[in-house]
């Protein structure tokens, strides 16, 4: 089992939709990050969070520490929305232990 | 306020050749990891420079091998170039590796 599970793995959506995407991990973590990834690209940092919940623009990123478990959430979805969104924790320092990821589709 | 800056952003090697890759992390960062990510693939960890020295390193052979400036900033060498490590190398900065690069494309051909 993964140490850090996304779900789902693909998914696509309509222009203007509510989307979800989940992570569980089962590693002790001081911070979880939510990171972004467009076809071909680097890596950008969406949120760092360590409890509770935090929003920028049409994002929102919770995190439920006792139950291991966070989401990221997409309101009023776009196009230009379409990417890989990945999970990773980390307990410090120490090397970040990556999700899988989940390739978002959004069709205008 | 600069982010954590990587150069080159593309390069293409032949096999057997070396190449240096760079990365400047973010202000008042002093910690930079290294990561590779072949195609398809979720980020692999490389090594972790702190204090000039490597503090950890990941499941990776000797040809990879680093770096680290008193100004922080901090370079990842390949030697012996394979096919196989063609890849994105993606540069995170701490505290908590919140910030990263936008990675350098190795090609190798």
């Amino acid at each position: 089992k993964n140490e850090v599970e996304q779900s789902p793995q693909n998914l696509t959506a309509q222009e203007g939709e509510f989307i979800t995407i989940n992570c569980s991990y089962s590693v002790g973590i001081s911070a979880l990050h939510w990171l972004q990834q467009h076809p071909g690209g680097g890596i950008v940092s969406l949120f760092m969070l360590s409890s509770g919940k935090k929003k920028h623009g049409r994002l929102i990123a919770t995190i439920n520490i006792q139950e291991k478990h966070s989401s990221l959430h997409i309101t009023a979805s776009h196009p230009r929305d379409s990417a890989v969104y990945i999970c990773a924790v980390g307990p410090g320092n120490t090397p970040l232990v990556f999700g899988k990821g989940t390739r978002l589709s959004v069709i205008a | 306020d600069a982010g954590v800056t990587q150069s080159p952003t593309h390069l293409i090697k032949t096999r057997g050749q070396q190449v240096t890759l760079r990365c400047s992390p973010k202000s008042g960062h002093d910690t930079v990891s290294w990561y590779q990510q072949a195609l398809g693939q979720g980020p692999q960890f490389i090594f972790q420079y702190y204090e000039e020295e490597e503090r950890q390193r990941g499941n990776f052979p000797d040809r990879f091998s680093g770096h680290q400036f008193p100004n922080y900033s901090s370079e990842l060498n390949v030697n012996a170039l394979l096919l196989g490590d063609s890849a994105l190398y993606l540069c995170a900065s701490s505290p908590r590796q919140g910030s990263f690069g936008q990675g350098t494309r190795l090609t190798v051909v």
